[in-house]
């Protein structure tokens, strides 16, 4: 079974504070993506990467930026965090290949970040 | 971005009934349709990828199907358990773009 890591589960932060929210996975998976939650709002796409050293934005990347150093890790970053960016962040990797749109998603438990 | 939509919102229903949920896609360039089973406290599932019009999955008590020329696809849940109490949410990529999803379905499924 893949499994999908993300290092805290409930994160709190100051206004202005610079945040890190670290994901790894074991399957060897070259995509992986950063989603954040909100209610009533469907999960929306921040950034993704399909390979090392390499990421795109997705549908809400303002205020955020990546790192994908490993195959394993991809690192969502807030630089300046402000309360609006108070959210359930999820972190997910799929199969390699840049057109798998047919291969699922694995998804990590979340992590619930608020902003003060 | 286009629009995936999920009906109902929510849903109470009683051990042992049946129940299905809806969702909506644009029927244009389609590629695939997800669905996903999300617990509370725990991380999003995939329950079915579905590619091709008319394509039906089963898992357990769990299926659903896909008609992709009408832009919709339904899930149901044959004879609920309480363990089926979850978020189930659906995602659909067309063309180049990303993957979007639903806001999804909330279930509870009382004993």
């Amino acid at each position: 079974d893949v499994k999908v890591t993300q290092s805290s589960r409930y994160l709190v932060k100051r206004t202005g504070e610079k945040v890190f929210l670290e994901c790894v996975q074991d399957m060897d998976h070259e995509n992986m993506f950063w989603y954040r939650q909100d209610p009533g709002l469907g999960l929306r796409l921040i950034y993704f990467s399909y390979d090392v050293k390499m990421k795109e934005k997705g549908d809400i990347p303002e205020g955020y930026s990546v790192s994908r150093e490993k195959k394993e890790r991809f690192s969502l970053i807030l630089e300046s965090a402000s309360t609006n960016q108070t959210s359930m962040y999820l972190c997910a990797s799929s199969s390699p290949g840049q057109n798998s749109y047919n291969s699922p998603l694995h998804f990590g438990n979340g992590t619930r970040l608020t902003v003060t | 971005i286009l629009n995936v939509e999920q009906s109902p919102q929510s849903l109470h229903v009683q051990e042992g009934d049946s129940t299905n949920f809806t969702c909506s896609f644009p029927s244009s360039n389609f590629y695939a349709l997800h669905w996903y089973r999300w617990e509370t406290a725990k991380s999003p599932e995939a329950l079915f990828v579905m590619t091709l019009n008319g394509d039906e999955k089963k898992k357990g008590r769990i299926s659903a199907t896909l008609n992709t020329k009408e832009g919709y696809s339904y899930l149901y849940i044959k004879g609920s358990q309480p363990e089926d109490s979850a978020t189930y949410l659906c995602a659909s990529r067309s063309g180049f773009q990303k993957l979007v999803f639903g806001t999804g379905t909330r279930l509870l499924v009382s004993p």
